[in-house]
This record gives structure tokens, sequence and C-alpha cells, in this order.
């Protein structure tokens, strides 16, 4: 089992849709928990970055993390074409200095 | 400011050949990690270089990939003997603290190409 899961879509939503992005773990010492939006033939940027369980809301971005079942979201509102990249769950846990990766969602917003 | 940049942002070369791929991170950054992305797959960790000391190689695949960084600053991944499976995209992302609560920010890439 990879210690990140995460589907790889493609996904295709119209234009204000509400967005749904998940990604599930296997290891309970995870700890820290970041989504990352990358858009094409770009680095990753950071989007939201979380340490516990619960949800936490920035403009029309939303993180969940659910510790007790390994599985966290990242929910988009009202979605713009703008929107449309790859995004790629993070996690990591108290002791490694690295981060382990899912292979990414690719979102495409359509106007 | 000036973000991590990375050269060549394309190289393809022949199997067989070395390759040194450079990352300059954003300067006052102490953290520098070197990560690959291969199509349809998440990134994988290479290296991890934090201050002065020993950098961490746990994630390079073989020994034909090495890394070094200079002064604390300027990073140099070299692949030797390259191979087809070598082709992806490989990300240098810098960040100021290390551990948990570091943002990495993250170069545009350099694109390899193995023939």
């Amino acid at each position: 089992q990879k210690e990140v899961e995460q589907d790889p879509g493609p996904l295709s939503v119209p234009e204000g849709a509400i967005v749904s992005l998940n990604c599930t773990y296997s290891n309970s010492a995870f700890q820290y928990f970041m989504w990352y939006r990358q858009y094409s033939r770009k680095g990753p940027e950071l989007l939201m970055y979380t340490y516990s369980s619960g949800n936490k809301e920035d403009g029309r971005f939303t993180a969940q993390v659910d510790k007790s079942s390994k599985y966290i979201s990242l929910f988009i509102r009202d979605s713009q074409p703008s929107d449309s990249a790859t995004y790629l769950c993070a996690i990591r846990d108290n002791y490694g200095q690295n981060f382990v990766f899912g292979p990414g969602t690719r979102l495409s917003v359509l106007p | 400011g000036a973000g991590v940049s990375q050269s060549p942002s394309n190289k393809v070369t022949e199997k067989g050949k070395d390759v040194e791929l450079r990352c300059d991170p954003i300067s006052g950054h102490t953290a520098l990690y070197w990560y690959r992305q291969s199509l349809g797959q998440g990134l994988e960790f290479l290296i991890y270089f934090q201050g002065n000391s020993a950098p961490d190689k746990s994630g390079l695949p073989s020994d034909r990939f090495s890394a070094e960084r200079t002064g604390g600053s300027v990073s140099t991944l070299t692949i030797q003997r390259t191979q087809q499976e070598d082709s992806a995209v490989y990300l240098c992302a810098s960040s100021l603290l290390a551990g948990g609560h570091g943002t990495q920010y993250f170069g545009p890439g350099t694109r390899l190409l193995v023939l």
C-alpha cells in the first residue's frame, strides 16, 4: 500500500461548482498536512497547511483533516477556470524532514 | 524578490551521458530539497540539505545520482550514465526553516528527457 493515495483524475467541473479533492494515507504518525497547487510547467505552490483534525478555511479553499479515518480533503467553492491545475496533497510526520506527496489530481474548471 | 530558479529548463540527452542540473534557492534559505516528478507519479524525494549538516541522501535511487550544495547556496544534481527511466521533471525547493513549519518554495523544474 502506498503511503499516500490520491485519485489522479482528471476531474472536470463547470465554473462555479464546488470541488472536492481527497487523499488517504496509511501512517498514523503523520501530523502535518498540506495541499499544493501546480500549474502546467510550473513548480508546486503551497495552498493550505494544517496540523490538526478539523477544518481550515482560506477564502474559497477549505482543508479538512480526519485523522481517525486517515483522510484529508480540499474543497474549492465557486470554482474558477484559473483553478485549473494539478492539486497535490503532502503529509509528513514530526520527525522526518521530508514530505510524502500524493500523485496529484488534475482539475479542469470549464467556463 | 527572486524565487527558486533552476537551469536548464529542458535537457535532452542520450542514454549513457552525464547531466548536471542546477538549483539557485531563495537567498537565506537554509534548507534545500531535490525531488523527481514522473508522469502520473507524486513527487519523489531525492535528497535534502540543511545548513552545514550532512545531507539526507536516503531518496537517491542509485549511486548514479549525486548532489552537492556549495557554500550553503547553489546546488547541483548530477546524474551519471543516464538511463531512459531517468526521464522526468526534477524539482528543487528551498525553505527558510527545517522541519514541519518550513514552507517549501519550488522552482519551475528541469525537464529531462533521455533518449
